[in-house]
């Protein structure tokens, strides 16, 4: 594809449900992040992937965040038992040494 | 470690004023920096990037000049438009690894 991707741009959802976001990164990226941009506050790192190295998990906030990345493309962040304060957009990138390429986001809201 | 300190905001500036934006970074390394806009609605996208010390890097009238000595990487517009009304966000990533690190983001709003 021409760009990154992310899937749904936008859920609303209860407190205490799942979610899982999707990213689709730029074809032959080998590195894909995740971040959180909440509301008055900048970037959040939150999980990093490089080709098959483990990911640097980080910047996962609580045990309810979890991310994978199959076969080294299609990535999903997965938050479990969501909370009010889960509610951001979560930014997807996917890069080349040296540049990142940012998908337009998903914009969580936890009820 | 590393870390991106960016000037507070919000930022409000009339048209055609000068605009800086202050960003100062700490590297355990040789980093290169970034600066990314967020325009309203949009995703995050490169404005500019320097890769070693006195590069300016510079685009749509934007520039900004690593400075080794001082740790700095300030943005700066001598004549700002409505048009550029956005968040500005400086980063910086080591060049050993693919880690990025950004700022917290300065808003700034340009008026008629």
């Amino acid at each position: 594809g021409a760009g990154v991707s992310q899937s749904p741009s936008n859920k609303v959802t209860e407190k205490g449900k799942d979610v899982e976001l999707r990213c689709d990164p730029i074809s032959g990226h080998t590195a894909l992040y995740w971040y959180r941009q909440s509301l008055g506050q900048g970037l959040e790192f939150l999980i990093y992937f490089q080709g098959n190295s483990a990911p640097d998990k980080s910047g996962l906030p609580s045990d309810r965040f979890s991310a994978e990345r199959t076969g080294g493309s299609v990535s999903t962040l997965t938050i479990q038992r969501t909370q009010q304060e889960d509610s951001a957009v979560y930014l997807c990138a996917s890069s080349l040494p040296g540049k990142q390429f940012f998908g337009p986001g998903t914009r969580l809201t936890v009820l | 470690g590393n870390s991106v300190t960016q000037m507070e905001g919000p930022v409000t500036l009339s048209e055609e004023a000068f605009l800086t934006i202050n960003c100062t970074y700490t590297a355990t390394g040789y980093p290169s920096l970034f600066w990314y806009v967020q325009y309203p609605g949009e995703g995050l996208q490169l404005l500019l990037k320097a890769t070693k010390a006195d590069d300016k890097g510079s685009n749509k009238g934007f520039e900004a000049t690593y400075r080794k000595e001082t740790t700095s990487f300030h943005l700066e517009k001598g004549s700002v438009q409505v048009s550029d009304s956005a968040v500005y966000f400086c980063a910086l990533s080591e060049r050993t690894g693919n880690q990025f690190y950004f700022g917290t983001g300065t808003s700034l709003t340009v008026i008629p």
